[in-house]
């Protein structure tokens, strides 16, 4: 079975500070990927940074790094200096290189005060 | 280059009634996938349709909801005799093609579905 645990259902943060989301998955595929993704209140999913799992390097896009532990099975995301804009839903979801879906989390609720 | 197009944004539909959502994937995308988001939580998969075929339907609920993926025109979700438990936002997502890891999924803005 395939799980994604997001344990900070809110987070705050303040601006111009970096803030780490943790995310923690399960899965018995060897060969998977993942993502996280930003919901703003206006509701579209904006992709942000992807992992593959044989990947040995940390993602990095921008301002957003993946940090990567495989044995541990965790993938938190890290958003460095901290912008308003940031406010949002953040998720973390995987896919198994031999599925079709994504698995999402419940999400984490990021709010940048000024 | 347009993205992901998703209509209408929001739906109010009596109990009862029929809600068709619609999905336009993005150009040279041929496969999709619906997704509904309860208030307060995250993604669900729905359904996984290719062109003209319903690949995997493994998270659509057994009675009122239907998923056609026509070879012209967008992918169509079909709620049938909508329950207000039905409200909740739809999203689309369409992918170039699976089994490659770093093809994440491009997200239509969704359709936020209220019966009333």
């Amino acid at each position: 079975a395939q799980k994604i645990t997001q344990t900070q259902p809110g987070m705050f943060v303040q601006e111009k500070e970096a803030v780490t989301l943790d995310c923690t998955y399960d899965t018995s595929d060897q060969s998977y990927g993942l993502f996280w993704y930003k919901q703003p209140s206006s509701g579209e999913m904006i992709f942000l940074i992807y992992q593959g799992s044989y990947d040995e390097q940390n993602a990095t896009e921008g301002r957003y790094s993946l940090n990567f532990q495989k044995a541990r099975k965790s993938a938190n995301l890290v958003i460095s200096a901290s912008q308003l804009g940031d406010s949002a839903m953040y998720f973390c979801a995987m896919r198994p290189y031999t599925g079709n879906q994504f698995y999402f989390g419940t999400g984490t609720s990021l709010t940048v005060i000024p | 280059n347009a993205g992901v197009m998703q209509n209408p944004r929001h739906l109010v539909r009596r109990r009862g009634q029929e809600a068709r959502l619609r999905c336009s994937p993005m150009k040279g995308h041929s496969h999709v996938y619906w997704y509904r988001q309860l208030p307060e939580e995250g993604l669900k998969f729905m359904v996984y349709l290719q062109k003209e075929n319903i690949i995997d339907e493994s998270g659509m609920p057994k009675e009122r909801f239907s998923a056609e993926f026509p070879k012209e025109g967008p992918s169509i979700l079909r709620i049938q005799q909508v329950v207000r438990g039905d409200s909740a936002a739809y999203f689309c997502a369409s992918s170039p093609r699976t089994g490659y890891l770093n093809t994440e999924a491009f997200f239509g803005q969704g359709t936020r579905l209220t019966v009333v």
